[in-house]
Protein backbone atom coordinates (compact mmCIF):
# COMPACT_ATOMS: atom_id res chain seq x y z
CA UNK A 1 0.00 0.00 0.00
CA UNK A 2 1.14 3.26 -0.66
CA UNK A 3 1.78 5.44 2.45
CA UNK A 4 3.62 7.48 4.64
CA UNK A 5 6.58 6.32 6.80
CA UNK A 6 8.16 7.93 9.58
CA UNK A 7 11.02 6.58 11.55
CA UNK A 8 11.77 6.06 14.19
CA UNK A 9 8.40 5.77 16.17
CA UNK A 10 9.84 7.22 19.40
CA UNK A 11 12.83 9.48 19.46
CA UNK A 12 14.32 10.48 22.72
CA UNK A 13 17.28 13.01 22.38
CA UNK A 14 19.41 14.99 25.24
CA UNK A 15 19.01 18.78 25.76
CA UNK A 16 21.06 20.76 23.42
CA UNK A 17 21.88 17.21 21.28
CA UNK A 18 20.88 17.70 17.43
CA UNK A 19 18.61 15.21 16.53
CA UNK A 20 16.88 14.10 13.07
CA UNK A 21 13.49 12.93 11.93
CA UNK A 22 12.71 11.18 8.88
CA UNK A 23 10.23 11.18 6.73
CA UNK A 24 9.45 8.64 3.59
CA UNK A 25 6.32 8.75 0.90
CA UNK A 26 5.92 6.03 -1.65
CA UNK A 27 2.73 8.39 -2.83
CA UNK A 28 4.96 10.19 -5.70
CA UNK A 29 3.41 13.07 -3.98
CA UNK A 30 5.06 16.46 -5.38
CA UNK A 31 4.12 18.56 -1.77
CA UNK A 32 5.64 17.30 1.83
CA UNK A 33 5.08 18.41 4.85
CA UNK A 34 6.35 18.93 8.64
CA UNK A 35 3.92 19.98 11.76
CA UNK A 36 4.74 19.79 15.20
CA UNK A 37 1.56 18.55 17.55
CA UNK A 38 2.23 19.56 21.47
CA UNK A 39 0.28 17.23 23.99
CA UNK A 40 -3.22 17.84 23.92
CA UNK A 41 -2.94 20.96 20.85
CA UNK A 42 -3.67 20.82 17.14
CA UNK A 43 -0.61 20.23 14.69
CA UNK A 44 1.06 23.17 13.65
CA UNK A 45 2.33 23.36 10.32
CA UNK A 46 6.41 24.51 10.70
CA UNK A 47 7.76 24.34 7.08
CA UNK A 48 6.86 22.17 3.56
CA UNK A 49 8.12 21.57 0.23
CA UNK A 50 6.63 21.84 -3.25
CA UNK A 51 9.47 19.87 -5.04
CA UNK A 52 12.34 21.28 -4.14
CA UNK A 53 11.10 24.84 -2.97
CA UNK A 54 11.34 24.78 0.78
CA UNK A 55 8.27 27.13 2.29
CA UNK A 56 9.59 28.25 5.95
CA UNK A 57 6.03 29.79 8.68
CA UNK A 58 7.26 32.88 9.61
CA UNK A 59 6.77 31.39 13.18
CA UNK A 60 8.81 28.86 12.76
CA UNK A 61 12.23 28.56 15.02
CA UNK A 62 15.33 28.94 13.39
CA UNK A 63 16.38 25.79 15.25
CA UNK A 64 14.43 23.69 12.86
CA UNK A 65 15.81 22.99 9.40
CA UNK A 66 14.53 20.58 6.34
CA UNK A 67 16.38 18.74 3.85
CA UNK A 68 14.49 17.23 0.85
CA UNK A 69 17.17 15.27 -1.01
CA UNK A 70 14.42 13.58 -3.40
CA UNK A 71 10.61 13.04 -4.23
CA UNK A 72 10.73 10.38 -1.40
CA UNK A 73 12.67 11.69 1.62
CA UNK A 74 12.44 15.00 3.75
CA UNK A 75 13.98 14.69 7.07
CA UNK A 76 13.14 17.41 10.00
CA UNK A 77 16.77 18.53 11.91
CA UNK A 78 16.04 20.85 15.36
CA UNK A 79 20.05 21.63 15.84
CA UNK A 80 19.74 21.93 19.59
CA UNK A 81 16.35 20.39 20.98
CA UNK A 82 15.05 22.14 24.27
CA UNK A 83 12.80 20.72 26.42
CA UNK A 84 9.73 22.86 25.02
CA UNK A 85 10.59 20.73 21.47
CA UNK A 86 9.67 17.53 23.09
CA UNK A 87 6.31 16.85 20.80
CA UNK A 88 4.70 14.49 18.38
CA UNK A 89 6.14 15.52 14.75
CA UNK A 90 3.94 14.52 11.89
CA UNK A 91 4.78 14.04 7.96
CA UNK A 92 2.16 14.63 5.49
CA UNK A 93 2.33 15.05 1.32
CA UNK A 94 -0.39 15.69 -0.82
CA UNK A 95 -0.89 16.65 -4.78
CA UNK A 96 -3.05 17.94 -7.08
CA UNK A 97 -5.92 15.64 -7.14
CA UNK A 98 -8.86 15.58 -9.95
CA UNK A 99 -11.03 16.24 -7.14
CA UNK A 100 -9.64 19.41 -6.25
CA UNK A 101 -9.55 17.93 -2.96
CA UNK A 102 -5.20 18.39 -1.93
CA UNK A 103 -6.17 16.22 0.70
CA UNK A 104 -3.15 15.74 3.05
CA UNK A 105 -1.91 11.99 3.84
CA UNK A 106 -0.36 12.15 6.99
CA UNK A 107 2.17 9.45 8.68
CA UNK A 108 1.62 7.96 12.25
CA UNK A 109 4.06 10.53 13.65
CA UNK A 110 7.59 10.41 16.06
CA UNK A 111 7.27 11.12 19.54
CA UNK A 112 10.18 13.18 20.43
CA UNK A 113 11.54 12.97 24.04
CA UNK A 114 14.21 15.64 25.20
CA UNK A 115 15.94 14.59 28.39
CA UNK B 1 -5.46 33.16 9.06
CA UNK B 2 -9.45 32.39 8.18
CA UNK B 3 -10.97 30.96 11.49
CA UNK B 4 -13.21 28.27 12.30
CA UNK B 5 -14.50 27.57 15.54
CA UNK B 6 -16.02 24.46 17.24
CA UNK B 7 -16.99 22.95 20.58
CA UNK B 8 -14.36 21.03 22.54
CA UNK B 9 -16.44 17.88 22.80
CA UNK B 10 -19.16 15.89 21.84
CA UNK B 11 -20.87 12.60 23.04
CA UNK B 12 -23.03 10.33 20.93
CA UNK B 13 -24.26 6.91 21.60
CA UNK B 14 -23.14 3.63 19.44
CA UNK B 15 -24.50 3.23 16.39
CA UNK B 16 -26.97 6.98 16.43
CA UNK B 17 -25.87 9.56 14.32
CA UNK B 18 -23.59 12.79 14.92
CA UNK B 19 -23.58 15.99 13.63
CA UNK B 20 -20.41 18.21 14.08
CA UNK B 21 -21.18 21.24 13.84
CA UNK B 22 -18.40 24.20 12.22
CA UNK B 23 -18.53 28.35 12.01
CA UNK B 24 -16.43 29.51 9.65
CA UNK B 25 -18.02 33.29 9.28
CA UNK B 26 -15.16 34.46 8.13
CA UNK B 27 -14.52 32.01 4.58
CA UNK B 28 -13.55 33.79 1.63
CA UNK B 29 -15.16 32.63 -1.80
CA UNK B 30 -12.09 30.08 -2.61
CA UNK B 31 -11.78 28.18 0.74
CA UNK B 32 -12.44 25.01 0.86
CA UNK B 33 -14.01 23.37 4.15
CA UNK B 34 -11.76 20.45 5.02
CA UNK B 35 -12.82 18.05 7.92
CA UNK B 36 -10.08 15.45 9.25
CA UNK B 37 -10.06 13.60 12.69
CA UNK B 38 -7.20 11.86 14.70
CA UNK B 39 -7.50 8.99 16.36
CA UNK B 40 -5.37 8.52 19.72
CA UNK B 41 -2.08 7.91 18.90
CA UNK B 42 -1.81 8.34 15.22
CA UNK B 43 -1.71 11.06 12.98
CA UNK B 44 -5.04 12.75 11.44
CA UNK B 45 -6.78 11.52 8.47
CA UNK B 46 -8.85 13.14 5.78
CA UNK B 47 -12.55 12.81 5.76
CA UNK B 48 -13.99 14.75 3.25
CA UNK B 49 -13.84 18.36 1.64
CA UNK B 50 -16.61 20.70 0.17
CA UNK B 51 -16.82 23.90 -1.32
CA UNK B 52 -20.39 25.02 -1.48
CA UNK B 53 -22.51 21.59 -2.22
CA UNK B 54 -23.20 19.12 0.09
CA UNK B 55 -21.26 16.07 -0.03
CA UNK B 56 -21.18 12.13 0.88
CA UNK B 57 -18.21 9.65 0.65
CA UNK B 58 -17.90 6.60 2.40
CA UNK B 59 -17.13 8.09 5.82
CA UNK B 60 -19.37 10.90 6.24
CA UNK B 61 -21.94 13.63 4.48
CA UNK B 62 -20.88 17.69 4.97
CA UNK B 63 -23.75 19.98 4.80
CA UNK B 64 -22.65 23.04 4.53
CA UNK B 65 -25.18 26.44 5.01
CA UNK B 66 -26.47 28.59 2.08
CA UNK B 67 -24.15 31.31 3.16
CA UNK B 68 -21.17 29.12 3.66
CA UNK B 69 -20.78 30.44 7.63
CA UNK B 70 -21.23 27.05 8.68
CA UNK B 71 -20.82 23.77 7.88
CA UNK B 72 -22.10 20.22 9.47
CA UNK B 73 -20.29 16.96 9.71
CA UNK B 74 -22.17 14.17 10.11
CA UNK B 75 -21.56 10.44 10.91
CA UNK B 76 -24.47 8.08 10.18
CA UNK B 77 -23.98 5.70 12.51
CA UNK B 78 -21.06 6.15 15.11
CA UNK B 79 -19.03 3.11 15.91
CA UNK B 80 -16.23 2.98 18.92
CA UNK B 81 -13.79 3.44 16.01
CA UNK B 82 -15.26 6.98 15.47
CA UNK B 83 -14.16 8.11 18.37
CA UNK B 84 -11.82 10.76 17.63
CA UNK B 85 -10.58 14.68 17.56
CA UNK B 86 -12.34 16.45 14.23
CA UNK B 87 -11.01 19.09 12.83
CA UNK B 88 -12.50 21.67 10.95
CA UNK B 89 -10.81 23.88 8.35
CA UNK B 90 -10.36 26.14 6.19
CA UNK B 91 -7.88 25.25 3.41
CA UNK B 92 -5.98 28.28 2.04
CA UNK B 93 -3.60 28.79 -0.85
CA UNK B 94 0.01 28.73 0.39
CA UNK B 95 1.71 29.75 -2.96
CA UNK B 96 3.57 27.70 -5.58
CA UNK B 97 0.99 25.11 -6.07
CA UNK B 98 -0.12 23.75 -2.51
CA UNK B 99 -2.61 24.49 0.08
CA UNK B 100 -2.08 24.96 3.79
CA UNK B 101 -4.38 23.83 6.58
CA UNK B 102 -4.52 25.77 9.60
CA UNK B 103 -5.53 23.44 12.42
CA UNK B 104 -8.33 24.36 15.13
CA UNK B 105 -8.73 23.00 18.04
CA UNK B 106 -11.22 20.69 17.17
CA UNK B 107 -14.03 18.27 19.13
CA UNK B 108 -12.98 15.40 21.10
CA UNK B 109 -15.84 12.94 20.07
CA UNK B 110 -17.06 10.20 22.35
CA UNK B 111 -18.80 7.04 21.58
CA UNK B 112 -20.49 5.80 24.39
CA UNK B 113 -20.98 1.77 23.89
Amino acid sequence: DAMVIQNPRYQVTQFGKPVTLSCSQTLNHNVMYWYQQKSSQAPKLLFHYYDKDFNNEADTPDNFQSRRPNTSFCFLDIRSPGLGDAAMYLCATSTPSRSGSYEQYFGPGTRLTVT
Amino acid sequence: DAKTTQPNSMESNEEEPVHLPCNHSTISGTDYIHWYRQLPSQGPEYVIHGLTSNVNNRMASLAIAEDRKSSTLILHRATLRDAAVYYCILRQYSGAGSYQLTFGKGTKLSVIP
